[in-house]
């Protein structure tokens, strides 16, 4: 079975730049999360999507970051424009719908941003 | 709000010595618990759940954790590390009040040593 993909796997910008990060989650999966991890600290949940529909975005700086999952299938998120304080790695998972709440994520590699 | 502490930074532990590696949270009704585990430029996999039912959880590569309901602790534990156990391990807490969401703690760092 195929993991959750995400491209590309490192990206260097400059700040007040765009970025795009992609992400092609475990087919079947019906929920998709974008998370960010700043280094020395845990994942940070920015959005989540259950099938299209946005589940929760609470943490996700709406000024900046957009994110957008159209067929339900994969998932984009952007970032526009970009400060410095966003070099992190940005993770993608996704879990099956079922009962939702206790059914682990599984992770893709993640996209590491430097923004200099 | 749910929150999740890793109290050690760091784990030290000889290879054949068993470890312990300590996870509290707090989160508004039952709790769903969760143990991650993070090597070096990988993404995060899953170790063990708790959901309901037995306290004691086994999960993969012979890690088990134990959920304690007063004490709101869900430490993760394992008989006889290996040097190969050395990773970042991260324990994450899921409200089943506010849609799945979930709260992951800063990690702990385990070495294993020869």
């Amino acid at each position: 079975e195929a993991g959750v993909a995400q491209s590309p796997r490192y990206k260097i910008i400059e700040k007040r730049q765009s970025v795009a990060f992609w992400c092609n989650p475990i087919s079947g999966h019906a929920t998709l999360y974008w998370y960010q991890q700043i280094l020395g600290q845990g994942p940070k949940l920015l959005i989540q999507f259950q099938n299209n529909g946005v589940v929760d975005d609470s943490q996700l700086p709406k000024d900046r970051f957009s994110a957008e999952r159209l067929k339900g299938v994969d998932s984009t998120l952007k970032i526009q424009p970009a400060k410095l304080e966003d070099s992190a790695v940005y993770l993608c998972a996704s879990s099956l719908l079922s009962q939702g709440l206790n059914t682990e994520a599984f992770f893709g590699q993640g996209t590491r941003l430097t923004v200099v | 709000a749910q929150s999740v502490a890793q109290p050690e930074d760091q784990v030290n532990v000889a290879e054949g010595n068993p470890l312990t590696v300590k996870c509290t949270y707090s989160v508004s009704g039952n709790p769903y618990l969760f143990w991650y585990v993070q090597y070096p430029n990988r993404g995060l996999q899953f170790l063990l759940k708790y959901i309901t039912g037995d306290n004691l959880v086994k999960g993969s590569y012979g890690f088990e954790a134990e959920f304690n309901k007063s004490q709101t602790s869900f430490h993760l534990k394992k008989p006889s590390a290996l040097v190969s156990d050395s990773a970042l391990y991260f324990c994450a807490v899921r409200d089943n009040t506010n849609a799945g969401k979930s709260t992951f703690g800063d990690g702990t760092t385990l070495t294993v040593k020869p």
